[in-house]
């Protein structure tokens, strides 16, 4: 199975300021990665597929970059709605896996 | 807009079964791959299983293969999860989820369904 190691685990961030997250695979997922936002009590939500392709109805400050086995998100003027959990997600193959999810706190 | 109501969660015991189903609407159900994911509580996403549009194919991770099946009506946009010889480690919510079969992404999600297996 391929391993997402996603880092750091917790990250406490200022409104306004631009962040990355960073995504590992243990082995290439070409740009067949995705990324989630989860916020307290509510269902994921897709981000960005692809490892760079944007959804439609996400705000622009988020994107994502990447290809082959390293990957990040980046947000470019965190909101205080932004507080959530991130996760990674590969769909090269079987099983489809996930990281372990990076926590955005406030500062 | 895309809605996807999950149902049937409840606590079983171990080594019962259990089904979920999963009312779709707002897009064409028969068109669409579909698929389960879990999260156990306080922890990360699982992906679970994952069907064609038809139906005619079905993927399952390691752990619940041969326990678990996924299927569809696509008749009445409904996609189904059938969960038997439950244990304690399927304790989760489940989520269902348009899932992209040849991208591997999941963009739309139902609000989840709890499902407690313990005696």
């Amino acid at each position: 199975d391929v391993v997402l190691t996603q880092s750091p685990a917790t990250l406490s961030v200022t409104p306004g300021e631009r962040i990355s997250l960073s995504c590992r695979a243990s082995e290439s997922v070409d740009t067949y990665l995705h990324w989630y936002q989860q916020k307290p009590n509510e269902s994921p939500r897709l981000l960005i597929k692809y490892a760079s392709q944007s959804i439609s109805g996400i705000p622009s400050r988020f994107s994502g970059s990447g290809s082959g086995t390293d990957f990040t998100l980046s947000i470019n003027g965190v909101e205080l709605e932004d507080l959530s959990i991130y996760y990674c997600q590969q769909g090269n193959s079987l099983p489809y896996t996930f990281g372990a999810g990076t926590k955005l706190e406030l500062k | 807009e895309v809605q996807l109501v999950e149902s049937g969660g409840v606590l079983v015991q171990p080594g019962r079964s259990m089904k979920l189903s999963c009312a779709a609407s707002g897009f064409t159900f028969s068109s669409f791959p579909m698929a389960w994911v879990r999260q156990a509580p306080t922890k990360g996403l699982e992906w679970v299983a994952t069907i064609s549009t038809s139906g005619g194919s079905t993927y399952y991770r390691d752990s619940v293969k041969g326990r678990f099946t996924i299927s569809r009506d696509n008749a009445k946009s409904t996609l189904y999860l059938q969960m038997d010889s439950l244990r304690s480690e399927d304790t989760a919510t489940y989520y269902c989820t348009t899932g992209r079969l040849g991208g591997g992404y999941f963009d739309y999600w139902g609000q989840g369904v709890m499902v407690t297996v313990s005696s």
